[in-house]
């Protein structure tokens, strides 16, 4: 399997422009999540999908952002209009439910965001 | 108080020695624990995941538990220099029937050659 599968690697816009991430999930794995990355915040989960249903969106910082999953195999991540505040790497990560306690996430290479 | 906390380091420690990362976590329903390392500019990697108390050893690595203290650990023996990067700790909770999984903010090693 190639993985979790992100575009693009790396996004440069401008103030108020819109941005959309995209991520494609490992082919069978049912969870789907949209991380921010900072050196001041860490890892943040913006939200997550469970069969492609917006489970816990509690993440994401405003309105700004928005986030679909249209189908199993495809995600975005929606910045609109973007700020230069918004600049972080995004990882997606996807995981398969395993019964019992198992639930293990496998990340992509991330987009790295820079908004000027 | 945050839901995963780790020290934020840098944790330096000689070539050859024991690392040990720590790790607490505030949801006594917590389930799964994990240990993912990052290396700069890299996105996290799965390295070791535990479920139940005690000790879970792959390698040079051992994830110890205790749900009881809320307290995860992460030792490395025989450090690398290949090892520093920054390990992050992350712990699942299921609410309303769904897994969430929520990570520290990263301890950063230094393996000192």
């Amino acid at each position: 399997d190639a993985g979790v599968i992100q575009s693009p690697r790396h996004e440069v816009t401008e103030m108020g422009q819109e941005v959309t991430l995209r991520c494609k999930p490992i082919s069978g794995h049912d969870y789907l999540f949209w991380y921010r990355q900072t050196m001041m915040r860490g890892l943040e989960l913006l939200i997550y999908f469970n069969n492609n249903v917006p489970i816990d969106d509690s993440g994401m910082p405003e309105d700004r952002f928005s986030a679909k999953m249209p189908n199993a195999s495809f995600s975005t991540l929606k910045i609109q209009p973007s700020e230069p505040r918004d600049s972080a790497v995004y990882f997606c990560a996807s995981s398969k439910f395993v019964g019992g306690a198992k639930n293990i996430q496998y990340f992509g290479a991330g987009t790295r965001l820079s908004v000027l | 108080q945050k839901e995963v906390e780790q020290n934020s380091g840098p944790l330096s420690v000689p070539e050859g020695a024991i690392a040990s990362l720590n790790c607490t976590y505030s949801d006594r329903g917590s389930q799964s624990f994990f240990w993912y390392r990052q290396y700069s500019g890299k996105s996290p990697e799965l390295i070791m995941s535990i479920y139940s108390n005690g000790d879970k050893e792959d390698g040079r690595f051992t994830a110890q538990l205790n749900k009881a203290s809320q307290y995860v650990s992460l030792l490395i023996r025989d450090s690398q220099p290949s090892d520093s990067a920054t390990y992050l700790c992350a712990v699942k909770t299921e609410s309303g029937g769904y897994q969430k999984v929520t990570f520290g903010t990263g301890t950063k090693l230094q393996v000192i050659p």
